[in-house]
């Protein structure tokens, strides 16, 4: 059964605390994706990764951190630094590109981190 | 830059009724467009997309979208609502500058009503 896992589903911070949140796929798809949700707004682009070893920043990467040590795999790391944690956090991949055309990407279920 | 417009943060229809769920986009170059639904607290699923194909596209679920350039819109339509159909959904667009991004729009919640 071919797809996206993330875990844990839901997860609780101390603030000051650093956390990881896991993103697993079986999907073979090259690039892979970070993005945070908050109410009422469209999703925002933390980290994106095109190839293992090898990532770029998003549009919102301040306070988090990521590594591609494996083509499957790809945990975000909240850190400390991050002021506003607290979101619903999306995980996506997508298969090789056509022609320039990267396609669709495909979700995971999605970490709904809170920070206490 | 590019941008998506979803014109509508709620629509609210009754069971059997039409949907109308709009988007316009801004793009310099022939876009990739999507629509995608999210259910609460799940992830996203897509819908349709086109691709500079055909203009009308058909998606899962009964949805059709049908690409506009010269209104630079990209809505979403089904003939007939469904309960299962209440969820989220969003209107997407390729950065043509990079098209491993996407562009979201913030949004459209649908009700159905029985």
């Amino acid at each position: 059964d071919g797809g996206i896992t993330q875990s844990p589903k839901y997860l609780f911070r101390k603030e000051g605390q650093n956390v990881t949140l896991s993103c697993e796929q079986n999907l073979n798809h090259d690039a892979m994706y970070w993005y945070r949700q908050d109410p009422g707004q469209g999703l925002r682009l933390i980290y994106y990764s095109q190839i293992v070893n090898d990532f770029q920043k998003g549009d919102i990467a301040e306070g988090y951190s990521v590594s591609r040590e494996k083509k499957e795999s790809f945990p975000l790391t909240v850190t400390s630094a991050q002021k506003n944690p607290t979101a619903f956090y999306l995980c996506a991949s997508s298969p090789p590109r056509q022609g320039v055309l990267r396609g669709e990407q495909f979700f995971g279920p999605g970490t709904r981190l809170t920070v206490l | 830059a590019q941008s998506v417009t979803q014109l509508d943060s709620h629509v609210s229809v009754s069971e059997g009724t039409p949907v109308l769920l709009r988007c316009n986009y801004s793009s310099s170059y022939s876009p990739s467009l999507f629509w995608y639904v999210q259910h609460p607290n799940k992830g996203l699923q897509l819908l349709l997309k086109y691709t500079s194909a055909a203009t009308l596209v058909k998606g899962i679920n009964g949805f059709e979208a049908e690409f506009k350039k010269s209104e630079t819109s990209f809505h979403l339509t089904k003939p007939s609502a469904h309960m299962s159909d209440a969820a989220e959904y969003f209107c997407v667009v390729s950065d043509p500058y990079n098209t491993d991004k996407l562009i979201f729009g913030t949004g459209t919640r649908l009700q159905v009503f029985p």
